[in-house]
């Protein structure tokens, strides 16, 4: 099974400073399938890159996913105060289990 | 636009069985090349992802949970279904499903079902 490990655990940061997420896997994953997901608390989470650089509908362009092989990262520039919220990474392919990150927390300093 | 929907009993008792069904809308879910999925979150912690199953009934399943999980599909009704048994307190968690497709990640989530096991 491929592990995700996500760095840091847990960022403070203020509204309009840029954040870096790293996700590392444990082995080499195809950036075909690497996805970043935001969850705010007490909702569903939300898509927010795929195939490692791609934004979903509707994300806006302050998001950017970069990486390959087992080095993943999302940037986010400029942050809104909407934007302090988990943040996990996943591998949804080529084959099963397709796990997650452990997280990284993304709070107001 | 795509919705899903997890119903089910939000308590379970141990060694019971914990079954939820997760309703789609605004799409339908045969012929649709998708793969629905079933992710869990206990309070507090992070996502895991615990199976898919395919429009045409094939499945995919978490090793860990593999032993306990059965996913089925009935397009009749437009609806997946998680079942998983022998269940404890370590199987308390926020059950979401949601719609996978391809290379293009989770982009489509319910909103989720907190199930407790507790006798």
């Amino acid at each position: 099974e491929i592990v995700l490990t996500q760095s840091p655990g847990a960022l403070s940061l203020s509204p309009g400073e840029g954040a870096t997420l790293s996700c590392r896997a444990s082995q080499r994953v195809s950036s075909s399938y690497l996805a970043w997901y935001q969850q705010r608390p007490g909702q569903a989470p939300r898509l927010l890159i795929f195939a490692a650089s791609n934004r979903a509908t509707d994300i806006p362009d302050r998001f950017s996913g970069s990486g390959s092989g087992t080095d993943f990262t999302l940037t986010i520039s400029r942050l809104e105060p909407e934007d302090f919220a988990t943040y996990y990474c996943q591998r949804y392919g080529p084959s099963p289990p397709y796990t997650f990150g452990q997280g990284t927390r993304l709070e107001i300093k | 636009q795509v919705r899903l929907q997890e119903s089910g009993p939000g308590l379970v008792k141990p060694s019971g069985t914990l079954s939820l069904t997760c309703i789609v809308s605004g799409g339908s879910i045969s012929r649709a090349s998708k793969w629905w999925t079933w992710v869990r979150q206990p309070p507090g912690k992070g996502l895991e992802w615990i199976g898919e199953i395919y429009d045409n009934g094939s499945t995919n399943y978490n090793p860990s949970l593999e032993s306990r999980v059965t996913m089925s599909v009935d397009t009749s009704k437009n609806e997946f279904s998680l079942k998983l048994s022998s269940v404890t307190g370590a199987d308390t968690a926020v059950y979401y499903c949601a719609r996978g497709s391809g290379a293009a990640g989770l982009g489509y989530w319910g909103q989720g079902s907190l199930v407790t096991v507790s006798s």
